[in-house]
């Protein structure tokens, strides 16, 4: 079956960037996505990017993605301690049947 | 736009009782939602997918009878969790899929709730 995968955790200064990292195996993906999720709150999409693209930029979020490897990555500039939260990568077929990572827990240091 | 609320945020419950969630689309039609459940430090799985006016499709492992989904409305559905014990706490999230033209559906996620079985 489809499969998702993060790093759990991740520890940056305030003000440096963030790199969370996320490998899938269904390579019928057509949308991937990042979530981030605040203690006891619900997703919030952070942002998606359609199969056929490589990068995607918004503000201060880069997301990169080797469809060859079936890496994604979120990139996140000048960290600040706002965004301390847990990241959920997803994939899913035309919008359908999502698959979730674990999860990956930023930490910003001060 | 595109707002899924659920009611309540949190709940306290005796052991045997049953839970009544609400999950609703605010500003949009929604002919599929979708159930989640959420352990602690743990990723979301899907439950279940709820069609409007038809039976709810449940992944392996579930037991329809345990959750019930009825999805009566094309804003509501809701979950029962009938006679509920501890190990049913967790963080329940619904998600509501907006069709749009061309086939890209997208779908919004409710703020969760979370149910803790004394």
């Amino acid at each position: 079956g489809e499969d998702v995968e993060q790093s759990l955790f991740l520890s940056v200064r305030e003000g440096d960037s963030s790199v969370i990292n996320c490998t899938y195996t269904d390579s019928s993906s057509t949308y991937l996505y990042w979530y981030k999720q605040e203690p006891g709150a619900g997703l919030q999409l952070l942002t998606y990017i359609f199969s056929n693209m490589d990068m995607k930029q918004d503000q201060r979020l880069t997301v990169l993605l080797n469809k060859k490897d079936k890496h994604l990555s979120l990139r996140i500039a000048d960290t600040q301690t706002g965004d301390s939260a847990i990241y959920f990568c997803a994939e899913s077929i035309h919008g359908q049947n999502f698959v979730f990572g674990p999860g990956t827990r930023l930490s910003v240091l001060p | 736009g595109a707002v899924v609320s659920q009611h309540p945020s949190w709940v306290i419950c005796k052991s045997g009782t049953s839970v009544k969630i609400e999950c609703r689309s605010l500003d949009f039609q929604a002919t599929t939602m979708f159930w989640y459940r959420q352990f602690p430090k743990q990723s979301l799985m899907l439950m279940a997918t709820s069609n409007e006016g038809s039976k709810a499709t449940y992944e392996q492992g579930v037991e329809k009878d345990k959750f019930l989904i009825n999805h009566a409305s094309l804003t509501l559905s809701t979950l029962t969790v009938t006679s509920a014990h501890p190990e049913d706490s967790s963080f329940y999230i619904c998600s509501a899929r907006l069709q749009r033209e061309g086939f890209y559906n997208e779908q919004f996620f409710g703020p969760g709730t979370r149910l803790t079985v004394l």
